[in-house]
């Protein structure tokens, strides 16, 4: 069954520094890969997604992910964290769950905390 | 364009107490989703549809029933509410095209339910 390891659960960064947050997932087929952030009390969006090509994908807010298929690895990063980036965030793997529908199979998160 | 909308924003039930949870999407979404966050557990599918008048079960759905009378809505009841159904309920929904980016979820902004 496919599963989503996120092994960080807490990350404390200052503002200004890098940031990289694991995600490693098992499935055994190409995965289509999410990286979702939640804010406090708020839903999920939508950072960015990897279907196929091109191994770094770039998304909204200034983040960027890379696939890494012999690692099974899609890690997010940013290079200069901001105070409004503190919130959890989640990795999630879209697999086909039974007939047409595909499910995300989620991570248990990364709660990121930004000190200024 | 609201997107994907949940209501109530919160609720607190007494224990056997039964609910309906709410969602709505105007995006003429096929598929639609509920999951469920608890801490430290990520998000888990507890019923899904691929259509209006379908309905399937997750991978927690015991306890839950769903109704997709009209393909704008999808409904997630409890009939007889315990406490460990407290959580925050998450509804999803994506196009019913396979592949790619059509394999994006899209979330409303949730439901916190307290089961005293």
């Amino acid at each position: 069954a496919q599963s989503v390891t996120q092994p960080d659960i807490h990350i404390t960064v200052s503002e200004g520094a890098s940031l990289e947050l694991r995600c490693n997932y098992s499935y055994g087929a190409t995965p289509y890969l999410f990286w979702y952030v939640q804010s406090p009390g708020q839903g999920l969006q939508l950072l960015l997604k990897y279907f196929s090509g091109d191994t770094l994908v770039q998304g909204i807010k200034g983040f960027e992910a890379e696939f890494k298929r012999s690692q099974s690895s899609f890690n997010l990063r940013k290079p200069s964290v901001h105070w409004s980036d503190a919130a959890e965030y989640f990795c999630a793997v879209g697999v086909r769950y039974t007939g047409t529908a595909s499910k995300l199979t989620f991570g248990t998160g990364t709660r990121l905390q930004v000190t200024l | 364009n609201a997107g994907v909308t949940q209501t109530p924003k919160f609720r607190v039930l007494k224990t056997g107490q039964s609910m309906t949870l709410l969602c709505a999407q105007d995006m003429n979404h096929e598929y639609m989703y509920w999951y469920r966050q608890d801490p430290g557990m990520g998000l888990r599918l507890i019923h899904y549809s691929v259509g209006e008048g379908t309905t399937a079960k997750g991978e927690v759905p015991d306890g839950y029933n769903v109704s997709r009378l009209k393909k704008q809505n999808f409904l997630l009841g409890l009939e007889s509410a315990a406490p460990s159904q407290t959580s925050v309920y998450f509804c999803a929904s994506r196009t019913g095209l396979a592949g790619g980016s059509r394999e994006t979820q899209y979330f409303g902004p949730g439901t916190r339910l307290l089961v005293l």
